[in-house]
């Protein structure tokens, strides 16, 4: 069974630019969560999406968006990036809505620096 | 405002002994908790987890107690393995949100 997928695994941009990352979840999973890890901060929460509906949201300005996609596939969308985005971004899935039991199953992530 | 707290970055520890990895919290509303390893390159794996209704789940060599009283979480590895040389992040889980803590680097010398 093919595990969670997240392209690119790595990317470089510059300071306003915009992007987009991309999560397969594995096969069946319905609950996509996004999560931004930096050093010293651990994981924090970004958004979750069941079903295409987003169902929880952490505390990222707008600039970070997300979307889910009828297949479960997920997309986030970071505009107007800032140094501080730079991080590694982690897509996370799970059967139902991950967050009653908090047991996701995480990609390898997408680093992403922004000079 | 940090409210799952791991105080110790690093954590090295001789193979064969007891490794304890401590995690603190400050929302008493946090109704299940969880332990994840991440290995460089990798995404985060789930270990184990507990119910704020129990103090104790094992599993193998692995061994989370809750302290609900002291809000503190933590997990005993034994006998400690090169293998379980990673970071390990605890996360408790409420309002439907996973709110992980910061990490802490376990090294296992042989």
């Amino acid at each position: 069974k093919a595990g969670v997928t997240q392209t690119p695994r790595y990317l470089i941009k510059t300071r306003g630019q915009q992007v987009t990352l991309s999560c397969s979840p594995i096969s069946g999973h319905r609950s996509v969560s996004w999560y931004q890890q930096t050093p010293g901060q651990g994981l924090q929460f970004l958004f979750e999406y069941f079903s295409e509906t987003q169902r929880n949201k952490g505390n990222f300005p707008g600039r970070f968006s997300g979307r889910q996609f009828s297949n479960s596939r997920s997309e986030m969308n970071v505009s107007t990036l800032e140094l501080g985005d730079s991080a590694l971004y982690l897509c996370a899935s799970s059967l139902k809505t991950g967050l009653n039991t908090g047991e996701l199953f995480f990609g390898e992530g997408s680093r992403l620096t922004v000079l | 405002d940090q409210q799952v707290k791991q105080n110790s970055p690093s954590l090295s520890v001789q193979e064969g002994r007891i490794s304890i990895l401590n995690c603190d919290y400050t929302n008493s509303m946090f109704d299940y908790f969880l332990w994840y390893k991440k290995y460089p390159a990798e995404g985060p794996t789930f270990l184990i987890s507990i119910s704020s209704i129990k103090d104790k789940n094992e599993d193998g060599r692995f061994t989370v107690f809750l302290n609900k009283s002291a809000k503190h979480l933590s997990l005993h590895i034994v006998p400690s393995q090169p293998g379980d040389s990673a970071v390990y992040f605890c996360a408790a889980l409420g309002n439907e949100k996973l709110t992980f803590g910061t990490g802490t680097r376990l090294t296992i010398i042989p």
